[in-house]
């Protein structure tokens, strides 16, 4: 069975700090890799995906993701954090036929 | 406009009596699917669909059904909801599974008492 792994249920930063979100996921072939984003009341809506294409891969709000292999790892950050930010992030892998998501990161933004 | 389209958003049953959450979607998508979200567990799919009459389990299909009569509609069962059912639900589509992205619903908050 496929996992994925996001390190801190809770993340708080300053606004105007890099934000960092950690996703590590296990599988024997390469994925798909996604992050999505939850408002408050709202649906996950992507921020960005992985498929292969690069390894860096730039997404909406000034998001990116880095796919490491090496490391099973698709880290999200973004360089300056803004109060918008403030939102539950998940990572997903899809394979096979299925999406599998993680737990969730929620994210505070300090004024 | 592209959209995934649940309801009820919020619905408060007694154990026992059958509900039917409605999901559809207008984009034409071959799959779909349906997730529970709980605190500390993240999203979890409950079941999918990889095109019409064709259904398939997720991680956690116990006490769920689901049908996929039309491409646009896959409504979720509860046939006998119990409180441990008592969860935020989320509906899903996309293209199909892979690459694609998945356009997800605004949810249905379910409680069983």
């Amino acid at each position: 069975a496929q996992s994925v792994t996001q390190l801190g249920s809770h993340v708080s930063v300053s606004e105007g700090a890099l934000v960092l979100l950690r996703c590590n996921y296990s599988s024997s072939v390469p994925p798909y890799l996604f992050w999505y984003v939850q408002y408050p009341n709202q649906g996950l809506q992507l921020l960005l995906k992985y498929t292969s294409a690069a390894t860096l891969v730039k997404g909406i709000n000034g998001f990116e993701a880095e796919f490491k292999k090496s490391e099973t790892s698709f880290h999200l950050t973004k360089p300056s954090a803004h109060m918008s930010d403030a939102a539950e992030y998940f990572c997903a892998v899809s394979t096979g036929n299925q999406f599998y998501f993680g737990t969730g990161t929620s994210l505070t933004v300090i004024p | 406009e592209a959209q995934v389209t649940q309801n009820p958003r919020y619905l408060i049953t007694v154990t026992g009596k059958k509900l039917t959450v409605t999901c559809s979607q207008n984009m034409n998508h071959e799959y779909m699917s349906w997730y529970r979200q709980d605190p500390g567990l993240g999203l979890r799919q409950i079941y999918y669909s990889m095109n019409v009459e064709v259904t398939d389990k997720g991680d956690v299909p116990e006490g769920y059904k689901v049908s996929r009569k039309e491409k646009r509609n896959f409504p979720l069962i509860l046939e006998s909801p119990s409180p441990n059912q008592t969860s935020l639900y989320f509906c899903a589509s996309s293209l199909s599974v892979g690459a694609a992205e998945a356009f997800f619903g605004q949810g249905t908050r379910l409680t069983v008492v």
